[in-house]
């Protein structure tokens, strides 16, 4: 069954430090998203990406972030200039508009961060 | 201003028992509704999506009620494998779209 893979499954980064998280979504899947999860609290989505563009972004999504995809099959997701709570788990996900009800999205394992 | 709103439970239940989770959402332009499921610090699964008419699939219903903007999931016959947080999720249109979550309502299923 085809899945959506995130590394690393953890990262620890000094506060201040730059990091970059790594997924690899569905192949023929089109429409890309970060969300992250604070420990304890919901699922927020942080931003969406579709032809090598973002579509949407949240107010959470400041210029601290940046997403790309480098080639045909990674996509990825900078923090520059960590903070502490910046700490969570890091959901990518991918979909494609062919669910008859609307976008059956599929995460991956995730990224848990620990910034210290 | 909460967008999903849930009941966060726990819902302690025994093997064998019917429970139902309820979700009210606040944008009555939300067009797509799901529920899943996340395991303790995994990544969230679709469970079901929620179709208007309301939908089954196996020991799982769900329903919808635009009008209250109130969706439901009843599981019946529960497994301790269903223990688990469900997650009420929704989406503004029918197409491409991010999708709002709720906090999850925790199900733990005893023996």
């Amino acid at each position: 069954e085809p899945e959506v893979t995130q590394t690393p499954s953890h990262q620890v980064t000094q506060m201040g430090q730059e990091v970059i998280l790594r997924c690899v979504p569905i192949s023929n899947h089109l429409y890309f998203y970060w969300y992250r999860q604070i420990l304890g609290q919901k699922v927020e989505f942080l931003v969406s990406f579709y032809n090598n563009e973002i579509s949407e972004k949240s107010e959470i999504f400041d210029d601290q972030f940046s997403v790309e995809r480098p080639d045909g099959s990674n996509f990825t997701l900078k923090i520059r200039s960590t903070k502490l709570e910046d700490s969570a788990m890091y959901f990518c996900a991918s979909s494609d508009v062919s669910g008859t009800v609307g976008p059956e999205a599929f995460f991956g394992q995730g990224t848990r961060l620990t910034v210290v | 201003r909460k967008e999903v709103e849930q009941d966060p439970g726990p819902f302690n239940v025994p093997e064998g028992a019917t429970v139902a989770f309820n979700c009210t959402y606040s944008n009555s332009a939300s067009q797509s509704f799901f529920w899943y499921r996340q395991d303790c610090r995994k990544e969230p699964k679709l469970l079901m999506s929620v179709y208007s008419s309301g939908n089954e699939d196996g020991r799982f219903t769900a329903q919808l009620n635009r009008a209250s903007q109130y969706i439901s999931l009843l599981i019946r016959d529960s497994k301790l494998s269903d223990s688990a947080t469900y997650l009420c999720v929704v989406s503004m249109n029918s197409g491409y779209s991010t999708l709002t979550f709720g906090k999850g309502t925790m199900l733990l299923v005893s023996p």
